[in-house]
């Protein structure tokens, strides 16, 4: 059962332009958010999280947008770079002691120069 | 401040076989996740260790099986290894706070044959 849906497997933007990566999940228990990056030949890097009990949260050209009652969640990057290419990971945690993440399958992204 | 290292990086097993994966977390971190990724797939847990101690699995059989040392290094054991078992495999570690972020290793590549 997957717990973390990225159903778009691919994007592709233009340089300058926004680019939205959408998640869903279907398990209420989760309660923290993240978006990781991975380059090939290197482990995901964090980039962004959102807590359940925020809508949003914003670090630079990233937003991250949490529509609970929908569980629904997307990623804003604005403006797009082309060293933003790379697999999005959406993960989700649920309260507990320890710091298991849920992974989506992800989203390659593509910025066009 | 050093990375998340692992080792070996790519490793090729037969089936039936036993593996052993390494890692060295970053200093300080006295937790350590293990994470089994699929080709086209997200990271799938398989379990954590917190100070030596097991704290959490996945969906993973016993044959799947871990270490965490007091140096900040830890192991992953598989035995009997099968076809599906073919995957990249990461460790991510944290500082014991379940909602602490968690840095990722570059991962090892297992293939069995």
């Amino acid at each position: 059962d997957q717990q973390v849906k990225q159903n778009s497997p691919s994007l592709s933007v233009q340089e300058g332009r926004i680019s939205i990566l959408n998640c869903d999940y279907t398990n209420s228990m989760f309660d923290y958010f993240l978006w990781y990056k991975k380059y090939p030949a290197e482990g995901p890097t964090f980039l962004i999280s959102i807590s359940s009990i925020k809508d949003k949260n914003e670090d630079g050209r990233f937003t991250v947008f949490l529509n609970k009652s929908a569980k629904h969640l997307s990623l804003h990057i604005v403006p797009s770079q082309p060293g933003d290419s790379a697999v999005y990971f959406c993960a989700a945690k649920k309260g507990g002691a320890n710091s298991k993440l849920t992974f989506g399958k992800g989203i390659t992204l593509s910025v066009r120069p | 401040e050093t990375g998340v290292t692992q080792s070996p990086t790519h490793l090729i097993k037969t089936r039936g076989q036993q593996v052993t994966l390494r890692c060295s977390s970053q200093s300080g971190h006295n937790t350590v996740s293990w994470y089994q990724q699929a080709l086209g797939q997200g990271p799938q847990f398989i379990f954590q260790y917190y100070r030596e101690e097991e704290n959490g699995r996945g969906n993973f059989p016993p044959r799947f099986s871990g270490l965490q040392f007091p140096n900040y290094s830890s192991e992953l054991n598989v035995n009997a290894l099968e076809l599906d078992d073919s995957a990249l495999y990461l460790c991510a570690s944290n500082e014991g706070a379940p909602y602490n972020e968690q840095f990722f290793g570059p991962g090892t590549r297992l293939t069995v044959l």
